[in-house]
């Protein structure tokens, strides 16, 4: 059974910076694009980042470009995402989710996690 | 990027009613590449439809994913008591991926 465990959320400032974690088992994980999907509180969802399974590729929404660094390590079966210079808009639940494919080119979403909550405020 | 409008925001049925949930794009969807997902409270989204019609696995043949370029719908052929949920819709291409606003099927 695929499992995905988000970790690493909480109240943060205005400008400062937070890194999620996303522990991955029940799957092959370097066989696997990786991406982050936000749900804004008032239930909005959006694609953050994706990567694919050798770190070869990524991408990221326009909204959160220059700002967060997706990552991953295949020998720890974690994915990973750096959020910088975090602002009050970036405040959503975090999931982490396994693509169908090992790329990201056309990337649906096949299996999540519970999500991890970050909430940006002074 | 690619605008994804959901309608209607909520849908009032009763168990066994027949649910269509629609799913309109701003411009034409590729290859069909949208899928379907359901969300029912404190939990994540589930794939239930992708490639436009193709169910994921596990998911009841009640569920079905029809439509192209810019208009999709789908249909619940009848509602059992774990179908009210919120359903969305999302497109998919090589800049990533954009969601609807969701459709509530409440009772």
């Amino acid at each position: 059974e695929v499992q995905l465990v988000e970790s690493g959320g909480g109240l943060v400032q205005p400008g400062r910076s937070l890194r999620l974690s996303c522990a991955a088992s029940g799957f092959i994980f370097e066989n696997s694009g990786m991406h982050w999907v936000r749900q804004f509180p008032g239930k909005g969802l959006e694609w953050v980042s994706g990567i694919n399974w050798n770190s070869g590729r990524t991408g990221y929404a326009a909204s959160v470009k220059g700002r967060f660094t997706i990552s991953r390590d295949n020998g720890k079966n974690s994915l990973y995402l750096q959020m910088d210079s975090l602002r009050a808009e970036d405040t959503a639940l975090y999931y982490c989710a396994k693509d169908w494919d090992y790329g990201i080119n056309y990337p649906y979403f096949d299996s999540w996690g519970q999500g991890t909550l970050v909430t940006v405020s002074s | 990027e690619i605008t994804l409008t959901q309608s209607p925001g909520t849908l009032s049925l009763s168990q066994g009613d027949r649910a269509t949930l629609s799913c309109r794009a701003s411009q034409s969807v590729n290859n069909g590449y949208l899928a379907w997902y359901q969300q029912k409270p404190g939990q994540a989204p589930r794939l239930l439809i992708y490639g436009a019609s193709s169910r994921a696995t596990g998911i009841p043949d009640r569920f079905s994913g029809s439509g192209s370029g810019t208009d999709f719908t789908l249909t619940i052929s009848r509602l059992e008591p774990e179908d009210f949920a919120v359903y969305y819709c999302q497109q998919y291409g090589p800049s990533g991926a954009t969601f609807g606003g969701g459709t509530t099927v409440e009772i």
